[in-house]
């Protein structure tokens, strides 16, 4: 079946920090990937996507690498800043189905 | 321009009782779909309408969960004889057509007593 497995939180860094949030999926055929991000107090909203094997989504500074050989789109920022704190949310979405597949999440803090 | 609404924010209920959760989506948008987040978890999905039409329905945990679309926009998402289990965050989203960005609603907060 298709699932999502990330790196569980929370995660806790310094500003200006390097960011890594670990994702890997399990899928038939070829999944679109996403990575969704929820800020305190707000909806869930789409911060990047790659759509087949070797894309790169970016977003807001936020990078990740669609890895079709790794099963991975692990996501990525050279700087964090404290206004990035968030949850967020590793996602795929089957080749022939239109729903989503979540991680289940990881709680980001940046300490000012 | 709106986003996706739903109503009410919050629900309180108590355990055997039946609700209703309603979705506005945005305005033009065909595709609506239904998710539900327990607590600390991702969204789940539970259903998908293209137009009126449930075109995927296979995350609908049993049969007291119902939805419906009747004129191919607004949808509600019905609960019979609700359990405790029930209480979680029901999101609604709304994408252009199939396969295009779902933009999400802020979501209902269903609490069952």
């Amino acid at each position: 079946g298709n699932s999502v497995t990330q790196m569980e939180g929370p995660v806790t860094l310094s500003e200006e920090a390097f960011l890594t949030i670990n994702c890997t999926y399990t899928a038939t055929g070829y999944p679109s990937l996403f990575w969704y991000v929820q800020y305190p107090g707000e909806g869930l909203q789409l911060l990047l996507k790659a759509t087949k094997a070797d894309d790169k989504g970016s977003n807001k500074g936020f990078e990740a690498t669609y890895r079709k050989e790794t099963t991975s789109f692990h996501l990525e920022k050279g700087s964090v800043q404290v206004s990035d704190s968030a949850v967020y949310f590793c996602a795929l979405s089957p080749s022939s189905a239109s729903k989503i597949i979540f991680g289940s999440g990881t709680r980001l803090s940046i300490r000012p | 321009g709106a986003g996706v609404s739903q109503t009410p924010s919050n629900k309180v209920t108590e355990k055997g009782k039946y609700v209703e959760l309603r979705c506005d989506p945005i305005s033009g948008h065909t595709a609506l779909y239904w998710y539900r987040q327990s607590l600390g978890q991702g969204p789940e999905f539970l259903i998908y309408f293209q137009g009126t039409g449930a075109a995927d329905d296979s995350g609908l945990p049993n049969d007291r969960f119902f939805a419906v679309r009747p004129e191919g926009s607004v949808s509600t998402l019905k609960i019979q004889r609700t359990e405790r289990g029930d209480s979680a965050v029901y999101l609604c989203a709304s994408s252009l057509d199939w396969g295009n960005e779902q933009f999400f609603g802020p979501g209902t907060r269903l609490t069952v007593l």
